[in-house]
């Protein structure tokens, strides 16, 4: 089974920031990789899938890129409401999640 | 807009049984592919059990294999899970997850429903 690892486990930042999250996987596959947003108390909301395809109504804030086994979704301008835990996943593995937080 | 809707979750006992289910409605449930997705209180999220527009293929994480069984009926829009031999660690909230393709990205997900397995 693919194990998906991602750094930082938690940051803080500030508004306006860029931050950027780095996932990694154990093997390359054919399975593209997704990025997901939970809110504090909701349900996870898809951002990006297959590696840097924005999901309809997302914020162009948002991107992804990538390749192999090496991925990163980066928030361009940090706003209040992007404070949330951010999940990659590929195939049927999901990353550990990175908490993001405001300074 | 996509809705779905999980029910049957709730309080029992470790080796006790439940059958959890997802209403789909606003899209030709037929053809997509179907999930369930857990989290445990306070913990990320783990991929369950996956199965094709079909049914004819299916795909079960390895600590619930044996003991969980999904299902669908197209007929009637619904997703199911049968989970047997309950354990503690199952204690967690239950998503159902509309899927693009096999173990594909995730695009539309239900409120879930909370499993709590304890005596």
């Amino acid at each position: 089974d693919i194990q998906m690892t991602q750094s930082p486990s938690s940051l803080s930042a500030s508004v306006g920031d860029r931050v950027t999250i780095t996932c990694r996987a154990s093997q390359g596959s054919r399975d593209y990789l997704a990025w997901y947003q939970q809110k504090p108390g909701k349900v996870p909301k898809l951002l990006i899938y297959a590696v840097s395809t924005l999901q309809s109504g997302v914020p162009s804030r948002f991107s992804g890129s990538g390749s192999g086994t090496d991925f990163t979704l980066t928030i361009s301008s940090l706003q209040p409401e992007d404070v949330a835990t951010y999940y990659c996943q590929k195939g049927f593995t999901f990353g550990p999640g990175t908490k993001v937080d405001l300074k | 807009q996509v809705q779905l809707v999980e029910s049957g979750g709730g309080l029992v006992k470790p080796g006790g049984s439940l059958r959890l289910s997802c209403a789909a409605s606003r899209f030709i449930f037929s053809d997509y592919y179907m999930n369930w997705i857990r989290q445990a209180p306070g913990k990320g999220l783990e991929w369950v059990s996956y199965i094709s527009s079909s049914g004819n293929t299916i795909y079960y994480a390895d600590s619930v294999k044996g003991r969980f069984t999904i299902s669908r009926d197209n007929a009637k829009n619904s997703l199911y899970l049968q989970m047997n031999s309950l354990r503690a660690e199952d204690t967690a909230m239950y998503y159902c997850a509309r899927g693009v393709s096999a173990a594909g990205h995730l695009d539309y997900w239900g409120q879930g429903t909370l499993v709590t397995v304890s005596s």
